[in-house]
């Protein structure tokens, strides 16, 4: 099992641009999350999906789009990037609520110039 | 919504054991969580109360008071390799998910 895994794992994108981090499990979990992590700080939830076709707003939610189309597959987009967007992007999956253990991926280190 | 607080760092030796309070306000409330985090890496899971008291893993416990908002993870007989960042996270019935700041561990020989 590849548990957890993101595409990119890094990226530099200019203000304005667009594009789209893919988190992708194999665990068939139903939960999955979407969290920023800026240097010395806890990690944010940014949006969570509770099951396939469900997505709802966690902390920080605004400037971000997400979609679960497929269970395992949980697509995070910004649609015109900000420098206050540069952060460490993780992916997590559960297979049940946020009480339960989360996996965590590799984490995607997005730069906005 | 939810807010933990927890010590931005504590150093000890090694072979010593080290408390890390985490202490929440929230709304539905369900559960606390630690993690562990080494610099460069993915969070990684250590345990979860969600009834009082003491939880047992290895090296690792932690503790939940319900009536206090309050909870620590244990560290003992620490080790070089415990150096690390650790964050506590209250979960709500929804399934909602919130971290503290994370407390940075500095473990000398």
């Amino acid at each position: 099992n590849a548990g957890v895994t993101q595409t990119p794992k890094f990226r530099v994108l200019k203000t304005g641009q667009s594009m789209t981090l893919l988190c992708a499990q194999d665990m068939n979990h139903e939960y999955m999350y979407w969290y920023r992590q800026d240097p010395g700080m806890g990690l944010r939830l940014i949006h969570y999906s509770v099951g396939e076709g469900t997505t709802a707003k966690g902390e920080v939610p605004d400037g971000y789009n997400v979609s679960r189309l497929k269970k395992q597959n949980f697509l995070l987009g910004l649609e015109s990037a900000a420098p206050s967007q540069t952060s460490v992007y993780f992916c997590a999956s559960s297979y049940g609520a946020g009480y339960n253990e989360q996996f965590f991926g590799p984490g995607t280190r997005l730069t906005v110039l | 919504g939810q807010s933990l607080e927890q010590p931005s760092e504590v150093t000890a030796v090694e072979g010593a054991i080290v408390q890390i309070n985490c202490t929440y306000q929230t709304s539905g409330f369900y559960g606390l969580s630690w993690y562990q985090q080494h610099d460069g890496g993915a969070p990684t899971f250590l345990s979860y109360n969600a009834l009082d008291g003491l939880e047992e893993t290895g090296r690792f416990s932690s503790f939940l008071s319900r009536s206090d908002s309050y909870g620590y993870l244990l560290l003992q007989e620490l080790q070089m390799k415990d150096s690390a960042s650790y964050f506590c996270a209250g979960a709500d019935s929804w399934g909602k998910f919130q971290f503290g700041a994370g407390t940075q561990v500095v473990v000398t020989p």
